[in-house]
């Protein structure tokens, strides 16, 4: 079965520093792979989305992420925090064969920025 | 366009008791999902479902949970009768029900259920 795991439940950083949420997948066969973002009473919002081709991928709100296939890896970035980036944060997967309709999630990390 | 839409935003029973939480989803939207979101977990999906059909219910409670979608539009969630671990928010979904690639999910805001 797939899973997912989101490295630090909690995550501070500075405003202006940089940002790096860390998410690893376990399965044989690369997923498609996503980032939501939630804030506080508010539903999921997607990030960004990795399906095929260039391995760098750009989202909303001057995030990316990258997937690395060697490392079964597609970690969040983003240059400068800004403190309306203060938020949880979810990767999920889902199978590119059969029923996509199954997100998996891990935990999430919850980003603290700190003025 | 109007995203997704849940009631009641907010509910708190007593164990034992039972609970409905309603969800309109995108217009055009085929497919709709529920998902549970328990404190420090990401969201778990309870069931799928496809215009009026079901997809997917594996992970569905379903001594206790009973979910529908009768007109292929709007769907309920119902939980009798409640337990203490039931607590969470619990997440409605749409997309658009494409077959192949990607089909995008849109969450709604989430109906957080507590259970005493």
């Amino acid at each position: 079965a797939q899973s997912v795991t989101q490295l630090g439940s909690h995550v501070s950083v500075s405003e202006g520093a940089l940002v790096l949420l860390r998410c690893n997948y376990s399965s044989s066969v690369p997923p498609y792979l996503f980032w939501y973002v939630q804030y506080p009473n508010q539903g999921l919002q997607l990030l960004l989305k990795y399906t095929t081709g260039a391995t760098l991928v750009k989202g909303i709100n001057g995030f990316e992420a990258e997937f690395k296939k060697s490392e079964t890896s597609f970690h969040l970035t983003k240059p400068s925090a800004h403190m309306s980036d203060a938020a949880e944060y979810f990767c999920a997967v889902t199978p590119r064969s059969g029923s996509q309709g199954n997100l998996i999630f891990g935990k999430g990390t919850k980003l603290s920025v700190k003025p | 366009e109007a995203g997704v839409a849940q009631s009641p935003r907010y509910k708190i029973i007593e164990k034992r008791q039972s609970v409905a939480f309603w969800c309109n989803p995108i217009s055009g939207h085929a497919t709709l999902y529920w998902y549970q979101q328990i404190l420090g977990q990401g969201p778990k999906l309870l069931i799928q479902f496809q215009n009026n059909g079901v997809v997917d219910d594996s992970q569905l409670p379903k001594d206790r949970f009973s979910a529908e979608r009768l007109k292929g539009v709007d769907s309920t969630l119902k939980i009798q009768p409640a337990k203490l671990e039931d607590s969470a928010v619990y997440l409605c979904a749409s997309s658009l029900g494409l077959a192949g690639g990607i089909d995008e999910q849109y969450f709604g805001p989430g109906t957080r259920l507590t259970v005493t």
